[in-house]
């Protein structure tokens, strides 16, 4: 079974542009949670979606948005960015919501200059 | 906000020894711990998980003990390999506006030594 993909690793932008991250669940899970990543911190939660809705949301600004679609596949956005934002973005799915293992991808490395 | 927090950014372990690698929480109604393994350049993987409702549960060379009366979790690594090297992540499963949401702690690297 194939595990999750993240489209693209990596990632080069300047200020003030916006990106869109892609992801793939493993096959037959529905959900897909989207972390952020930056050296000495821990992940960072961005959202959760399962089965289209966004169940969960952590404390990022309005610029990072996602949505899910009916295939289960995910996309993250963030607009107008900023020096901050450069991380390894993390997406895992897991079968169901909630409390569950999560599979990781291996993550969209995004450089902002 | 709640915090999961880890005791030693870095460990160094002589390669045959046990590795302990301890956590925090902060949140007496967490229900669900789990422990990561993360490789660079890879994203984290799923190692071991325990309920609040247990105090130890034990997986392939690894252990992991929950003390809830000091909200401390850590865990055992027997016989640590070269391919134990990694940043092993705890999260603990915490209530937070009408649902529950995986907090994780900072991550311990954890290093072999030959």
């Amino acid at each position: 079974k194939a595990g999750v993909t993240q489209t693209p690793r990596y990632l080069i932008k300047t200020r003030g542009q916006q990106v869109t991250l892609s992801c793939s669940p493993i096959s037959g899970h529905r959900s897909v949670s989207w972390y952020q990543q930056t050296p000495g911190q821990g992940l960072q939660f961005l959202f959760e979606y399962f089965s289209e809705t966004q169940r969960n949301k952590g404390n990022f600004p309005g610029r990072f948005s996602g949505r899910q679609f009916s295939n289960s596949r995910s996309e993250m956005n963030v607009s107008t960015l900023e020096l901050g934002d450069s991380a390894l973005y993390l997406c895992a799915s897991s079968r169901t919501s909630g409390t569950n293992e999560q599979f990781f991808g291996p993550g969209t490395r995004l450089t902002v200059l | 906000g709640e915090s999961v927090g880890l005791h030693l950014p870095t460990l160094s372990v002589q390669e045959g020894d046990n590795s302990i690698i301890n956590c925090a929480y902060s949140n007496s109604a967490s229900d669900y711990f789990i422990w990561y393994k993360q490789e660079s350049g890879k994203g984290p993987q799923f190692i071991i998980d325990i309920r609040s409702n247990m105090d130890k549960r034990q997986g392939q060379r690894v252990t992991v003990l929950l003390n809830k009366t000091v909200k401390h979790l850590s865990l055992q690594i027997a016989a640590t390999q070269p391919g134990d090297s990694a940043v092993y992540f705890c999260a603990e499963n915490t209530p937070l506006d009408s649902n529950y949401q995986l907090i994780w702690g900072a991550g311990t690297k954890l290093i072999i030594k030959p």
